[in-house]
């Protein structure tokens, strides 16, 4: 079963609305998590580390103020697109990484496809 | 600037046929991952490679790391339609931040 879980998986929302994607590890307490845009075709990339506790550390030419993120607890990681616009459409995954016992894997969530008309 | 780059980006193969995917990247990193994606999926993990010459094998796939060439490979086995998908590796730079390459996107025909 899934070890991070995303919700929600799809979403549309209207131009200038702001929509929240939730985060979750399952099983395991995640300090950081990331967040990851991916357009279609195209390869994953990293929008912002999200740290339980702290301000998330964003990425060159990720605005912040657009993109909110929130980790308030050991097990959930937010990301808010505020006043979203039609370029904002893409597919958004988290990941969470376990602990060296685990074996250094880092699990991705199932992905929310945002979509702004 | 930790750069990963993957080639070929596309490959279309026969059922059957063995291939490899490579996958380079441009500074140190001590852990290397793969990871396959279906269309309009998330990412499913298939590798973690954590030091020079490892090597691991699940199926069909077969993933070797050589730190000091700063490669890594997949290997495809006799390939069957299920295995289309596209594949990513992803290397760790610095602490926690993974890169990913451009993918590859494999197709395989009967």
């Amino acid at each position: 079963g899934a070890v991070v879980s995303q919700h929600p998986s799809r979403v549309i929302c209207k131009s200038g609305t702001s929509v929240k994607i939730e985060c979750r590890s399952l099983d395991f307490q995640a300090t950081t998590m990331f967040w990851y845009r991916q357009f279609p075709k195209q390869s994953l990339m990293l929008m912002a580390t999200s740290n339980e506790g702290s301000k998330a550390t964003y990425e060159q030419g990720v605005e912040k103020d657009k993109f909110l993120i929130n980790h308030a607890s050991l097990t959930l990681s937010t990301l808010t697109v505020t006043s979203a616009h039609p370029e904002d459409s893409s597919f958004y995954i988290c990941s969470a990484p376990r602990d060296p016992t685990f074996g250094n894997t880092i699990y991705f969530g199932e992905g929310s496809w945002l979509t702004v008309v | 600037e930790l750069k990963v780059e993957q080639n070929p980006l596309f490959l279309s193969m026969q059922e059957g046929k063995n291939y490899t995917i490579y996958c380079n990247y441009s500074t140190t990193s001590d852990r290397l991952y793969w990871y396959r994606q279906d269309p309009g999926k998330s990412l499913e993990s298939l590798f973690v490679l954590l030091s020079n010459g490892a090597v691991k094998q699940e199926g069909r796939l077969m993933a070797s790391l050589d730190t000091k060439a700063r490669l890594s490979t997949l290997h495809i086995t006799a390939a069957v339609h299920d295995l289309s998908a596209t594949y990513f590796c992803a290397v760790f730079q610095g602490a926690q931040k993974l890169v990913f390459g451009q993918g590859t996107r494999l197709t395989i025909n009967p």
